[in-house]
């Protein structure tokens, strides 16, 4: 796959505290995404990036911000995590608007 | 958004056994995925199909994409078949939308 890591790969945390989880890539893909996974719910887009500095949102963006400053760097922010953001969380790569996405191996994030 | 509608939820195999994964979608697509996610909760690429029919191993997909559904074959299955296969849908924005998946558990 796309050389994609992501960190860290488990968290527990406490209601109201900020929390940041890291994607990197190596293949030096144009697109990344953040997606959580729900049960029931399937994989859902939080926000993506199409370049540095460009990035929008996706379906289940409230709660979340994100920052690309380099190409293979794209940053999740929970700003003030709340339980509702207990989820596991996928970033994804894609080389151009078309061709395939490629997934992360996931982080497991608990908020108490 | 796209809907995409997975079927069947759950599906209980014995191993040997073959089975089809059907994908509905409700609007016309760019292009279309099938994932494996195994046990372990990884994601893998299965296909990437946005009409006609591949073949990869003991698994195949086609997807008809002018009557908006994928099929996902999988034959002769394996316990390692076992997971969530997931279809994803890219709508005109390049945005991917997912099914809510069809879990697989092949019995020995």
């Amino acid at each position: 796959d796309a050389g994609i890591t992501q960190s860290p790969r488990h968290k527990v945390t406490e209601t109201g505290t900020p929390v940041t989880l890291r994607c990197h890539q190596t293949e030096n893909h144009r697109y990344m995404y953040w997606y959580r996974q729900d049960p029931g719910h399937g994989l859902r887009l939080i926000h993506y990036s199409y370049g540095v500095k460009d990035t929008d949102k996706g379906e289940v963006s409230d709660g979340y911000s994100v920052s690309r400053s380099k190409t293979e760097d794209f940053l999740l922010t929970l700003e003030s995590a709340t339980s509702s953001q207990t989820s596991v969380y996928f970033c994804a790569t894609r080389q151009g608007a078309q061709g395939e996405q490629f997934f992360g191996p996931g982080t497991r994030l608990t908020v108490l | 958004g796209i809907q995409v509608e997975q079927s069947p939820p759950d599906l209980i195999l014995q191993e040997g056994a073959n089975s089809t994964l059907r994908c509905n979608f409700s609007d016309s697509v760019n292009n279309l995925q099938w994932f494996h996610q195994n046990p372990w909760g990884q994601l893998i690429n299965l296909f990437y199909i946005p009409s006609g029919t591949k073949q990869n191993g003991r698994l195949s997909a086609t997807t008809v994409a002018t009557e908006r559904y994928s099929l996902l074959y999988i034959s002769s299955s394996q316990t390692t078949d076992s997971g969530v296969y997931f279809c994803a849908v890219y709508s005109n924005d390049y945005k991917l939308s997912f099914g809510a998946g069809t879990t697989v558990t092949v019995r020995a």
